[in-house]
């Protein structure tokens, strides 16, 4: 079983529909949350960061993580054509750095937002 | 401020050639990583360097090296190019003062390798 989950799409809806992006995990022990985006031949580039459970929100972005589920997500409000892109969910059990502490990656959702 | 930048942006290798995948980054970025991005398998940390003289593998290291001799720069070494390690390679920084870490990866443009 892969320690982190998540469907890889791809998922197209019309312009200004609201988008739900979600990941299982199955390690307890991840405490930090993060969502990249990735456009087309480029680098993943920091969405969202979220620390333990609870809702995050950032404009017309939301992330949500239940750990009790071991399930996170990331909502899109009034979705614009520009925002598609694949978005990796990643987390890491600890804040601290060194050998122990590793970033595990989704393999990514390619989101198409039709104008 | 230029970030993290990855030099080539693209590469095609024969087996069994060797080539070094450029990386620099001008943040002042104690932490440095390579990752290869293959297609649905997400990001694989293939080495990474805490700081300075002090690099470290990750989870697919085997056909690679690397060298850490600035705080700037992280080259990625391939000695032996074979057709498995045609893939999207990313180098990306970080900061962590003391032991925490202080910023989420920053992540360079990457290099599309093809090995032939």
């Amino acid at each position: 079983q892969k320690e982190v989950e998540q469907d890889p799409g791809p998922l197209s809806v019309p312009e200004g529909a609201i988008v739900s992006l979600n990941c299982t995990y199955s390690n307890s022990a991840f405490q930090y949350f993060m969502w990249y985006r990735q456009y087309s031949r480029k680098g993943p580039e920091l969405l969202m960061y979220t620390y333990s459970s609870g809702n995050k929100e950032d404009g017309r972005f939301t992330a949500q993580v239940d750990k009790s589920s071991k399930y996170i997500s990331l909502f899109i409000r009034d979705s614009q054509p520009s925002d598609s892109a694949t978005y990796l969910c990643a987390m890491r059990k600890t804040n601290y750095g060194g050998a122990t502490n590793k970033l595990i990656f989704g393999t990514g959702t390619l989101l198409a937002v039709q104008p | 401020n230029a970030g993290v930048t990855q030099t080539p942006k693209f590469r095609i290798l024969k087996i069994g050639q060797s080539m070094t995948l450029q990386c620099t980054q001008d943040m002042n970025h104690n932490y440095m990583y390579w990752y290869r991005q293959d297609p649905g398998m997400g990001l694989k940390l293939i080495y990474y360097s805490v700081g300075a003289g002090i690099t470290d593998k990750g989870e697919v290291p085997n056909g690679y090296n690397v060298s850490r001799s600035t705080t700037e720069d992280f080259p990625l070494r391939l000695e032996l190019a074979a057709p498995s390690q045609t893939s999207v390679y990313f180098c990306a920084s970080s900061y962590s003062q003391g032991q925490r870490m202080n910023t989420e990866a920053f992540f360079g443009q990457g290099t599309r390798l093809t090995v032939v």
